[in-house]
């Protein structure tokens, strides 16, 4: 019920193209959707994140995609840029209570 | 800088020594976060506090000892640990109650132990 499945575990895109990954939930009662991003060294970022009221959210080149009724969630990433290489994480939450992550994406773009 | 300090960044320590990570935010949060990092395991839980009091405790070896004096610092005590507890360690901190605005991560302990 608390899981988060992410998919990819791996990516490589090339530098243009776009990076799209994947996760899927269970629990209907999540209401809280973030994408953490990871470069080596560091620890994860709050990248973007949306609520269940929209089917989509945009921020630069980065849009999160949102299907309820499938419990599904993905991360696009346009114009892939050398800089995006990092790992990135799905998580969920509902109020007030702790964030499940997803396995996470190692995400290579290709110059 | 992102708000959660941790130190030391890099810890080599053997398995006799004892140590501590510490952390450090002062966001205003009133939950804190302790994760492991590894390459098998990306981002595995180990000990939440939530105003002060630990509230989760998931199945950690007695060798790591959570310690949280205030909201605002949480330390991780170390001893005796093994070579397989060499991995990045981080620290993260949010709001509980109400809507959530995610965590807040620092920049991580990576820990040898040699």
């Amino acid at each position: 019920q608390q899981q988060v499945k992410q998919s990819p575990q791996s990516l490589i895109v090339q530098k243009g193209g776009i990076s799209i990954i994947n996760c899927a939930y269970e629990n209907t009662a999540f209401d809280y959707f973030p994408w953490y991003q990871q470069f080596p060294g560091k620890g994860p970022a709050l990248l973007i994140a949306i609520r269940p009221d929209v089917s989509e959210k945009k921020e630069g080149r980065f849009t999160i995609s949102f299907n309820k009724s499938a419990k599904q969630f993905s991360l696009h990433i346009m114009d892939s840029q050398p800089g995006d290489s990092a790992t990135y994480f799905c998580a969920a939450s509902n109020a007030g209570n702790m964030l499940t992550f997803g396995g996470g994406t190692r995400l290579m773009v290709k110059p | 800088e992102t708000g959660v300090t941790q130190t030391p960044r890099h810890l080599v320590m053997g398995m006799t020594n004892k140590k501590s990570l510490k952390c450090e935010q002062h966001l205003g949060h009133n939950a804190m976060y302790w994760y492991k990092q590894s390459a098998k395991k990306p981002l595995e839980l180990m000990f939440v506090y939530s105003l002060e009091e630990r509230v989760e405790n998931n199945s950690v070896p007695s060798r790591f000892s959570p310690e949280c004096p205030n909201s605002s610092h949480l330390f991780l005590h170390l001893h005796t640990l093994q070579p397989e507890d060499s991995a990045l360690y981080l620290c993260a901190s949010s709001r509980t109650g109400g809507a959530n605005y995610g965590y807040t991560f620092g920049s991580g302990t990576r820990l040898t132990v040699v």
